[in-house]
């Protein structure tokens, strides 16, 4: 149990509506990345927060965004939903002790577009 | 942007039998991970290698990282059905570590 939690766990939409995905990251764990999984794919990284603020982003449209919290819970959203966004969200808060930044991963939320 | 591709894409082996998956790199790594994923979960840390040839072993898996740090190889000796799922390497990038991943080598294991 990575005390990574994710909510909800499985999600059905509607292409062009919009979806708001919650993750709670560990105890102690102030960063917070999400990552996308495509089916039979490796994650994706989506983007991550440190401290409330986005501090890195990869290879995505500007209509997934997100909110890291006071608290370091943290929010995905993506708007004008596409097929093709159907896939197992990830959110994963880290920990870096050293030279090993270990990342815990929530047991992700399955986003079906139809 | 940096990438690595990992082989092979599946791999069908007996109980007993042993099992390797590699990761390749056209440019140096600064580390590399790798970590677990069972079907229907969620990818779970197993290890980071960060020094040219390191080789660190868990049980019944041995981890190496490339002398020239382009290359690692997981090697799991004596597989297990417990071992099923689908094995990932992924480079750490930034400053507060997000993760690019290779596709993985989706490990199936007969009783």
């Amino acid at each position: 149990e990575t005390g990574v939690t994710q909510s909800p766990t499985h999600l059905i939409k509607t292409r062009g509506q919009q979806v708001t995905l919650r993750c709670s990251s560990q105890s102690g764990h102030n960063t917070v990345s999400w990552y996308q999984q495509a089916l039979g794919q490796g994650p994706q990284f989506i983007f991550q927060y440190y401290r409330e603020e986005e501090n890195g982003r990869g290879n995505f449209p500007p209509r997934f965004s997100g909110l890291q919290f006071p608290n370091y819970s943290s929010e995905l959203n993506v708007n004008a939903l596409e097929l093709d966004d159907s896939a197992l969200y990830l959110c994963a808060s880290s920990l870096v002790v050293g030279a090993i930044a270990e990342a815990f991963f929530g047991q992700g939320t399955r986003l079906t577009v139809v | 942007g940096q990438q690595v591709m990992q082989i092979p894409q599946y791999q069908h082996v007996q109980e007993g039998e042993d099992f390797t998956t590699y990761c390749n790199s056209s440019t140096t790594l600064s580390n590399i991970q790798w970590y677990k994923q069972r079907p229907g979960g969620h990818p779970v840390f197993l290890i980071q290698l960060v020094k040219s040839g390191e080789v660190k072993k868990q049980k019944r898996l041995t981890f190496q990282f490339g002398e020239a740090k382009k290359n690692s190889s997981l090697h799991i000796t004596a597989t297990q059905t417990t071992d099923v799922g689908t094995y990932f390497c992924a480079i750490v990038e930034g400053s507060q570590g997000n993760l690019i991943f290779g596709k993985g080598t989706k490990l199936s294991v007969k009783p």
